[in-house]
Formats: C-alpha cells, structure tokens, sequence
C-alpha cells in the first residue's frame, strides 16, 4: 500500500511556543490530505481537509487561526500549531488520499504525539 | 442516525475463532468501504476495502458487502491475540463531493 510518514513521531513544547508537524506522503500524488486528532481511548477526530494549492477547509468547531495548515505541493501538508497550551496535548495524525489505479483511499501516516508543558 | 456505526465493543473472542465485526452506514450514495486497524497508540492501518457486493477475501480477513441492507463487516479467520485491536469501518461519499466518514471503532480481544 501507499505510505505516508509523519515528522515528528513525538513532541514536547512548552506553552505558548509554535510546533509544526509535517505529512508526506512518499510513493504517490495527494491532492488532499487531511488531519485528525485523536484523544487517549476516543475516535479520531476530522480536524481539517488540506487541498493542494488552496485553503484548507475546517471542520466545526475547530480554529483555523490556531491550526494552520499549508499543502504547497503533492505530496506535503504541514499543520502548525501555534501558541500551544496544554489542552492541544494530544495525538495529530494525517492521512493522504490516493487516487489512482482506480481506487479512493485514504492512508494514514504514523501520528504524531504532542505534548504541551 | 450515525453515518456509520459500529458497536463499540469489546468483542472478545477466544484464539482460534471467527471474530464478526459489524458496521452500517446511512448513504446509499457510498461507494466504497474500508477497514482499518488500529493499535492502542498507533494510527490506522489499513486492512481492505471493497467496492461490489458479496465477499472480499485477503488470508484470513474477509469483508462482506450488503449494499440493499447498507451493511458491510469484517471477518477475522483464525483470530489471534495479535488481531487484539480497534477496527475502523469507513465509507467513502460522493454525495457533497468526497468525504470519508469513520465509524467509532470496535474494539477486539482475542483471548489465548
């Protein structure tokens, strides 16, 4: 299958710094890529959809000013999260959407751990 | 309604057994269905999908796909204390453009 990686696996910050997280996906073309976030022991949750070349389109609820997010070329989406605090502690995970030979496939990269002092 | 739902378990079954798991979506629109595993603190990897109705088969895994009942599940052969996981059912949407919804996740123990 198509693989997608993630740096870096984990991060430590202290509150109020910046962090940015990058996707790739490596063996294939993603126009979209999308976020997720994921708290300890529940689902994933759909934060953002990245396409190539255009703004990111944000789920409900979630602050694009706080979550910003680039897709400047195929196969890369950055999210940054700025002036992080505690409560954005968690796990960020991407995941890809690979079109070709047919199928419509999202896969996902390995995430990313934050952890906010 | 959900769009897709799934019992959230845990399913527990012993070593060697059938685990069935269980999803049915909202859309009749969707056109494709994929499992995902995911481990305690890893992201979701992907295990099948399927697009037709009937029977899918990859070594011990089979998907099943009941597009009039709006149904799709997952079979696990054999099952093994290494399949102990939470499995994602999505359903890919055309309607409104293209949008993967996840269900919540089972939950599977497989007992030694």
């Amino acid at each position: 299958g198509a693989v997608v990686s993630q740096h870096p696996s984990w991060v430590i910050c202290k509150s109020g710094t910046s962090v940015k997280i990058e996707c790739r996906s490596l063996d294939f073309q993603a126009t979209t890529m999308f976020w997720y976030r994921q708290f300890p022991k529940q689902s994933l949750m759909l934060m953002a959809t990245s396409n190539e070349g255009s703004k990111a389109t944000y789920e409900q609820g979630v602050e694009k000013d706080k979550f910003l997010i680039n897709h400047a070329s195929l196969t890369l989406s950055t999210l940054t999260v700025t002036s992080a605090h505690p409560e954005d502690s968690s796990f960020y995970i991407c995941s890809a959407r690979d079109r070709l030979g047919g199928t419509d496939t999202q896969y996902f990269g390995p995430g990313t751990r934050l952890t906010v002092l | 309604q959900k769009e897709v739902e799934q019992n959230s378990g845990p399913l527990s079954v012993p070593e060697g057994a059938i685990a069935s798991l269980n999803c049915t979506y909202s859309d009749r629109g969707s056109q494709s269905f994929f499992w995902y595993r995911q481990y305690s603190g890893k992201s979701p990897e992907l295990i099948m999908f399927i697009y037709s109705n009937g029977d899918k088969e990859d070594g011990r895994f089979t998907a099943q796909l009941n597009k009039a009942s709006q149904y799709v599940s997952l079979l696990i052969r054999d099952s093994q204390p290494s399949d102990s996981a939470t499995y994602l059912c999505a359903v890919n949407s055309r309607a409104g453009g293209f949008k993967t919804i996840f269900g919540a996740g089972t939950r599977l123990f497989v007992k030694a």
